[in-house]
């Protein structure tokens, strides 16, 4: 299947710094890109839709100045925890739709985000 | 109540067993349903992908789609050791598979 390369895979911080996600297709161009936040024993809560070019769409309750979304081209986007806090602790995961694989969603491996 | 209702388990069962992993959903929107693996602090893995209701085989993989009851259901035959993993179903409305609905996941373990 497609690869999605997700980088890093661990991040500790400092509350009120910011810390940069990166989500990379290694195979295959994707247009669009997704990012998820998981909570310990708990499903995948889609945070946003990253469009190639184009401004991300956030789902309800998401803070767009908070969470910056960049998609600068075919094979990369970017998620950017601003002035973290203790609350933004959680795992992040990025996932890519491979259009010539069915449209089928493959996943990152995620980043494990701690901000103390 | 949620969309998609999975049982958390814990569940563990014996090498070789079969097990049974099983979804129930609300809303009949849904036409497409998937099967995820995911290892403790990994991304998910596709594992099936299926379309509407019926049957789909990989492998010891067997995914079960009822749309008239709401249900679906992952079968792993034989089952191995390294299948110990939390098993994520989800299901979207459309092609757009990353505007799935997902549930909260069920952690098996098979015990060698």
């Amino acid at each position: 299947g497609a690869v999605v390369s997700q980088h890093p895979s661990r991040v500790i911080c400092k509350s009120g710094t910011s810390v940069k996600i990166e989500c990379r297709s290694l195979d295959f161009q994707a247009t669009t890109m997704f990012w998820y936040r998981q909570f310990p024993k708990q499903s995948l809560m889609l945070m946003a839709t990253s469009n190639e070019g184009s401004k991300a769409t956030y789902e309800q309750g998401v803070e767009k100045d908070k969470f910056l979304i960049n998609h600068a081209s075919l094979t990369l986007s970017t998620l950017t925890v601003t002035s973290a806090h203790p609350e933004d602790s959680s795992f992040y995961i990025c996932s890519a739709i491979d259009r010539a694989a069915n449209e089928k969603l493959f996943f990152g491996s995620g980043t494990q985000l701690s901000v103390l | 109540q949620k969309e998609v209702e999975q049982d958390p388990g814990p569940l563990s069962v014996p090498e070789g067993a079969i097990v049974s992993l099983n979804c129930t959903y609300s809303n009949s929107a849904f036409q497409y349903f998937m099967w995820y693996r995911q290892y403790s602090r990994k991304g998910p893995e596709l594992l099936m992908y299926t379309y509407s209701s019926g049957n789909k085989e990989d492998g010891r993989f067997t995914a079960q789609v009822d749309i008239s009851s709401k249900y679906i259901s992952l079968f792993i035959r034989d089952s191995q050791p390294s299948d110990s993993a939390t098993y994520l179903c989800a299901m979207s409305k459309g092609t757009n598979a990353g505007k799935s609905t997902f549930g909260d996941g069920t952690t098996l373990t098979v015990k060698p």
